[in-house]
């Protein structure tokens, strides 16, 4: 069972370029997450989802686009990067609004 | 402004000894606490959580309580050993809403 997984695990990007982070939970949540962890603080909702084909913002959303298409996989796109969004991204399911998140292993992006 | 804080970024214990790890928090309007544990290079693993119905909830050497007249819940283990050295992040969590992390805190056991 390889629960939640997240690639690529490192990623160097140039200013203005673009790329896509994936998630995917073999666990059938129904919830979807996308966090950022920069040092000294604790993890920041980005962008949330409560099901296949629905998205939501989260606390620092701007910058990041997501999709929900599969129940099982949940993107998180860059469109343009820029040296903020250097930073731990970490995916995380649950089964519900109740339900503890289980967490990805995270991706270390640097934008020079 | 926060509204969860863990205000010791760091602690040291001695291995068999209590430790103890405090969060506060601003908002009365919860659901849930949950403690996470996170080890370098991966990601945060649940470890314990509580409702605002209960002051106490215990998992073998965890143990979380609530203390709601405070704002203040703690994470106590007992005894501590080297493998309990990671970052503790308190997260709460309102009702139908994701969670909202505390900066976390450092815990170092020492044998």
């Amino acid at each position: 069972n390889a629960g939640v997984t997240q690639t690529p695990k490192f990623r160097v990007l140039k200013t203005g370029q673009s790329m896509t982070l994936l998630c995917a939970q073999d666990m059938n949540h129904e919830y979807m997450y996308w966090y950022r962890q920069d040092p000294g603080m604790g993890l920041r909702l980005i962008h949330y989802s409560v099901g296949e084909g629905t998205t939501a913002k989260g606390e620092v959303p701007d910058g990041y686009n997501v999709s929900r298409l599969k129940k099982q996989n949940f993107l998180l796109g860059l469109e343009s990067a820029a040296p903020s969004q250097t930073s731990v991204y970490f995916c995380a399911s649950s089964s519900g609004q109740g339900g503890a998140q289980y967490f990805g292993p995270g991706t270390r992006l640097l934008v020079l | 402004d926060q509204q969860v804080k863990q205000n010791s970024p760091s602690l040291s214990v001695q291995e068999g000894r209590i430790s103890i790890l405090n969060c506060d928090y601003t908002n009365s309007m919860f659901d849930y606490f949950l403690w996470y544990k996170k080890y370098p290079a991966e990601g945060p693993t649940f470890l314990i959580s509580i409702s605002s119905i209960k002051d106490k909830n215990e998992d073998g050497r965890f143990t979380v309580f609530l203390n709601k007249s405070a704002k203040h819940l703690s994470l106590h283990i007992v005894p501590s050993q080297p493998g309990d050295s990671a970052v503790y992040f308190c997260a709460w969590r309102q009702a139908g809403t994701a969670l909202i992390f505390g900066k976390g805190t450092t815990l170092s056991v020492s044998s």
